[in-house]
This record gives C-alpha cells, sequence and structure tokens, in this order.
C-alpha cells in the first residue's frame, strides 16, 4: 500500500519496549483530545481519548497524559509490538463536532 | 457489523472533469464529516452535517467543493472541473452525534487528478 506518511517525523522502537508519541496542539479552548492510529491504506482508527478535566487517561497498553499549561498530549504505547507499526495523529475536537489533527508520527517496530 | 464504506476507492480524472464521492455511514449515526488528506499530512476537516443539515462547511477550499446528504443518511462530496491540487484522499466520517463522541473513519477515496 502507499504510504500515508512520507515526510512525518519517525519513532523506531525494539518489540517490547515503551514507546511515546509527543503532539502539541493548537487550540487553549479545545476540551476533547483523540489519538488515531493510521495504517496504509486505510482510513484512521480510534485509540483512545481524554477531556480537558482530566490529565491521564488509561486503556488497553495504552495512556494518554494531557497537560494543558503547554498545550501538550502524549501516547505511551506498553510492550510495542510490530502490529502497532503505523503512523500516529492526534487530534483536538474543536466544539464539539470537527476534528483538527497535528502532523503525525510514524511509530516502527523493529523485531 | 457494518462500518463506514466510501465509493469508489480509488478515482482517476483528467483535469476539468466532475467527480463523486460517495459516503455511507455507521447506520443510525447522526453526523458526517469529510475531510481532505494530503500526502505525508493529517486529514483537514471540509464539512460535517448533522442529518440533512449541513452546519459547517468551512474547510471546502473552494466553491468547485459541494457536500450534500439530502435524506440524513449517505453523502456525496462533488467536485467540480477537477484541478491537480485536488489530488488526496477524501476520508468520510460518522458518529453517533456531533459532541464528543467517537468519529468512526471509512477506508478513504484516493483521487488522483491528471
Amino acid at each position: 500500500g502507499e504510504s500515508v506518511g512520507l515526510h512525518l517525523p519517525t519513532l523506531s522502537v525494539q518489540e517490547g519496549d515503551n514507546s511515546i508519541i509527543n503532539c502539541a496542539y493548537s487550540n487553549s479552548a479545545s476540551d476533547y483530545f483523540i489519538w488515531y492510529k493510521q495504517e496504509s491504506g486505510k482510513g484512521p482508527q480510534f485509540i483512545i481519548d481524554i477531556r480537558s478535566n482530566m490529565d491521564k487517561r488509561q486503556g488497553q497498553r495504552v495512556t494518554v497524559l494531557l497537560n494543558k499549561t503547554v498545550k501538550h498530549l502524549s501516547l505511551q504505547i506498553a510492550a510495542t509490538q510490530p502490529g502497532d507499526s503505523a503512523v500516529y495523529f492526534c487530534a483536538e475536537n474543536m466544539n464539539g463536532n470537527k476534528l483538527v489533527f497535528g502532523a503525525g508520527t510514524i511509530l516502527r517496530v523493529k523485531s | 457489523g457494518a462500518g463506514v464504506s466510501q465509493s469508489p476507492r480509488y478515482k482517476v480524472a483528467k483535469r476539468g472533469q466532475d467527480v463523486a464521492l460517495r459516503c455511507d455511514p455507521i447506520s443510525g449515526h447522526v453526523s458526517l464529516f469529510w475531510y481532505q488528506q494530503a500526502l505525508g499530512q493529517g486529514p483537514e476537516f471540509l464539512t460535517y452535517f448533522q442529518n440533512e443539515a449541513q452546519l459547517d462547511k468551512s474547510g471546502l477550499p473552494s466553491d468547485r467543493f459541494f457536500a450534500e446528504r439530502p435524506e440524513g443518511s449517505v453523502s456525496t462530496l462533488k467536485i467540480q472541473r477537477t484541478q491537480q491540487e485536488d489530488s488526496a484522499v477524501y476520508l468520510c466520517a460518522s458518529s453517533l452525534s456531533s459532541s464528543y463522541n467517537e468519529q468512526f473513519f471509512g477506508p478513504g477515496t484516493r483521487l488522483t487528478v491528471l
């Protein structure tokens, strides 16, 4: 399939290690944030979300951290697996409807 | 269950042609969104429907772009007189309602304008 992110920053990790993907968002008024995973040739797939009244939320093998002071979001993936290889986007939900996506990060998992 | 589907998956058009891209949202989803994704970039918002009402079309790049959802279900994004800069993946997403609900994305339509 065709690569989604030809010019995006790349994070390479060893299988089994933890991954941390960072994102800076733009609008201090945004109150809902989502991480999406996008594999080549597919649409973005929801991973985890967080509301602005929280600073941490955990899912299965994933944790999202929100720092509103510096407008920073991070996604932590525990025990990274080859199937985690994809492009990861953070998104701000503006006014409860449209999403504003960040630039994206390519995650490559080495076996 | 069925997710969001889009057709065609790939479309090649000659510059100046009109194209129509179709989105079938998840049944019962009130909100429908169109995004444009250029190669190597994140998706960018185009327009948003709640049922049949187009509530936000602020992201449509020009008056050559037109979207409709006449019965509050299937949506069509039409691009008139296509230009090379229109080449991108067009993504459709739907959600149960607009506010703070997960948006489910379709696989996209890759448009190439020659």
